[in-house]
């Protein structure tokens, strides 16, 4: 139980397209999900936290309006990266959390590589 | 800020050796929380820790919970190829918004 589910696993694409990435929760609600950032050799940076049905809070640093981050249902969330950049190529990783007392289950990642 | 440092960096070990790791805060945490990140891919809990003190096992993986709330460590016996990968620690912060924050990481090769 708990999977998480991200799509796509790989993207590559032009400077200044947006690219969406989704996050489901496959047999569980999830009330939230987070999304992260990890840049090659490094951990995991977390970006924003997305409550369903409510707007995301973001990390000190992180650009709302590039990053723009959907919560539409109990199980899935959206990540859209805006007029994405080289320097945003990185490794995007989601997690949804079904109680608060419970660990997060994370997603596989998306690749996102930006030409 | 909160800084979550592993040590070591990396380790390159012999299939069956004995693996230790650690993870030190400058601040107090309630939770610890041991991932293994595989190339390309999101990371797995390996073994959660809540009570200071407290030693958990998860098979041939070890994990405890610092006395001084400030360290977790982790130690892999008799280690496999598959053992291969990212290790990080992790541990919550920013009240009860279950943020989490994550370690440097240790990265594990095993060589057959």
């Amino acid at each position: 139980g708990a999977v998480v589910s991200q799509h796509p696993s790989w993207v590559i694409c032009k400077s200044g397209t947006s690219v969406k990435i989704e996050c489901r929760s496959l047999d569980f609600q999830a009330t939230t999900m987070f999304w992260y950032r990890q840049f090659p050799k490094q951990s995991l940076m977390l970006m924003a936290t997305s409550n369903e049905g409510s707007k995301a809070t973001y990390e000190q640093g992180v650009e709302k309006d590039k990053f723009l981050i959907n919560h539409a249902s109990l199980t899935l969330s959206t990540l859209t990266v805006t007029s994405a950049h080289p320097e945003d190529s990185s490794f995007y990783i989601c997690s949804a959390l079904s109680r608060s007392d419970q660990p997060q289950h994370f997603g596989d990642g998306t690749r996102l590589s930006i030409l | 800020g909160q800084q979550l440092n592993q040590s070591p960096q990396s380790m390159f070990i012999q299939e069956g050796e004995d693996v230790s790791m650690n993870c030190t805060s400058s601040s107090i945490f309630n939770t610890w929380l041991w991932y293994k990140q595989d190339p390309g891919e999101g990371p797995v809990l390996l073994i959660a820790l809540y009570k200071a003190g407290e030693l958990t096992s998860n098979g041939r993986l070890t994990a405890q919970f610092g006395i001084t709330r400030k360290d977790s460590f982790l130690n892999i016996s008799a280690s496999i190829p598959s053992d291969v990968g990212i290790y990080f620690c992790a541990g919550p912060y920013g009240g009860a918004t279950n943020k989490l924050i994550f370690g440097t990481g240790t990265l594990l090769a095993v060589q057959p």
